[in-house]
């Protein structure tokens, strides 16, 4: 079964500064890779989705994440935090277009 | 457009009561659904899946005459939870996967249960 790590329950960063948010998955067959940001009692926003082809997948509001097969990572980014970043992050995986599975989730909080 | 509609966003109901939830895809149709559950500061786990047509499929621990799932039509999924108790109190998310070509799910906004 697919399973997904999110390194770091919170994470803090300064407005500005580089975003890094950590995700590993475990998958026996090729999965598909989502990250999800929710806002306070909202639901789930797509910020990006990796399916195939190229590596390095940007999305919405400057994020980006590359999979490395090698590493069994799909790590998130954003060169410049802004204070509108701060959210709850979760990492998800799925497979052959069946049901999503979600880490535990990363509180990105940005510092003025 | 992929635009999932969920209501009510929030409902208080009393113990013993059953409470009903709709999940509404408004712009495409969706043959799955899915409906997850999410504590305070948690992540969502997955109840079950749902097929148009077809029983829905729960997932581990999850008890499927607690929590009725039906998907009667290529838009429209809901979740009954019956009987609630005070337990039963979250926050409800339903998502759905798109027919149409690529890969696609789209998420409710969420209803959030309080049983009094």
């Amino acid at each position: 079964a697919q399973s997904v790590t999110q390194l770091g329950s919170h994470v803090s960063v300064s407005e500005g500064a580089l975003v890094l948010l950590r995700c590993n998955y475990s998958s026996s067959v090729p999965p598909y890779l989502f990250w999800y940001v929710q806002y306070p009692n909202q639901g789930l926003q797509l910020l990006l989705k990796y399916t195939t082809g190229a590596t390095l997948v940007k999305g919405i509001n400057g994020f980006e994440a590359e999979f490395k097969k090698s590493e069994t990572s799909f790590h998130l980014t954003k060169p410049s935090a802004h204070m509108s970043d701060a959210a709850e992050y979760f990492c998800a995986v799925s497979v052959r277009n069946d049901k999503i599975i979600f880490g535990k989730g990363t509180r990105l909080h940005i510092l003025p | 457009g992929a635009v999932v509609s969920q209501h009510p966003s929030w409902v208080i109901c009393k113990s013993g009561t059953s409470v009903k939830i709709e999940c509404r895809s408004l712009d495409f149709q969706a043959t799955t659904m899915f409906w997850y559950r999410q504590f305070p500061k948690q992540s969502l786990m997955l109840m079950a899946t749902s097929n148009e047509g077809s029983k829905a499929t729960y997932e581990q621990g999850v008890e499927k005459d607690k929590f009725l799932i039906n998907h009667a039509s290529l838009t429209l999924s809901t979740l009954t939870v019956t009987s609630a108790h005070p337990e039963d109190s979250s926050f409800y998310i339903c998502s759905a996967r798109r027919v149409a070509v690529g890969y696609g799910y789209t998420f409710g906004s969420g209803t959030r249960l309080t049983v009094v």
